[in-house]
């Protein structure tokens, strides 16, 4: 399955740290994205980065994309206690790019 | 905007029953996606739309589960007869651009007894 895997599957920060989430995929892709998941609510769209992009930046948000390895990396800087959510990788296919795979997510939690 | 709209926001049927669950995307979007998310299995897509077409429903998990698209702005799920394992948060979310973000909505917790 293309399904994106984040790692780890929890971690918890104080506030002011920053918070780095890692996702590795299987099958060569034209997109990635990020999503964060309140509790309880929908998923948000944070950032996409383009296979073809390696490095993006989105306020406090930094995303990396290694295509030889699979592999991307978000980091917050600087984390606040609403940073405190699930984070998701999304994987495409690259002979379909509308069909998003979601990982199990990541569940951080910022101590104030 | 009010972005993606689904209702109802929570239902609690029992076995057996029929369940619907409809969808209003943002309007302008011509991408509808449909997710199922469990502690179990995470976040799944059942089926997606363009243009009110069903493109690939590979991910509905038995004939028990249906999708339509009558037009842009409204989408059904339906499930008959339900089960408990279908107990979950059922997702809609719409897209402008294909492969572009997705817009979630809030979800329709169900619960089946």
């Amino acid at each position: 399955s293309q399904q994106g895997e984040e790692d780890p599957q929890a971690l918890s920060i104080q506030e002011g740290e920053n918070a780095t989430m890692n996702c590795s995929y299987k099958t060569s892709i034209n997109n990635l994205q990020w999503y964060r998941q309140n509790s309880g609510r929908g998923l948000v769209h944070l950032i996409l980065i383009r296979s073809n992009e390696r490095e993006k930046h989105s306020g406090r948000l930094r995303v990396t994309l290694d295509t030889s390895k699979k592999s991307s990396s978000l980091l917050i800087t600087a984390s606040r206690a609403a940073d405190t959510a699930s984070y998701f990788c999304a994987t495409d296919a690259a002979d379909n790019f509308n069909k998003f795979y979601f990982g199990s997510g990541t569940k951080l939690n910022v101590k104030p | 905007d009010a972005g993606v709209i689904q209702s109802p926001r929570h239902e609690v049927t029992e076995m057996g029953q029929e369940v619907t669950l409809r969808c209003k995307p943002i309007s302008g979007h011509n991408s509808l996606f449909w997710y199922r998310q469990t502690m179990m299995r995470g976040l799944e897509l059942l089926i997606y739309f363009n243009n009110n077409v069903p493109i690939d429903d590979s991910g509905m998990p038995e004939d028990r589960f249906s999708a339509k698209m009558p037009n842009a702005s409204f989408s059904t799920l339906k499930i008959q007869p339900s089960e408990p394992r279908d107990s979950a948060v059922y997702f809609c979310a719409s897209s402008f651009v294909q492969g572009n973000e997705q817009f979630f909505g809030p979800g329709t917790r169900l619960t089946v007894l």
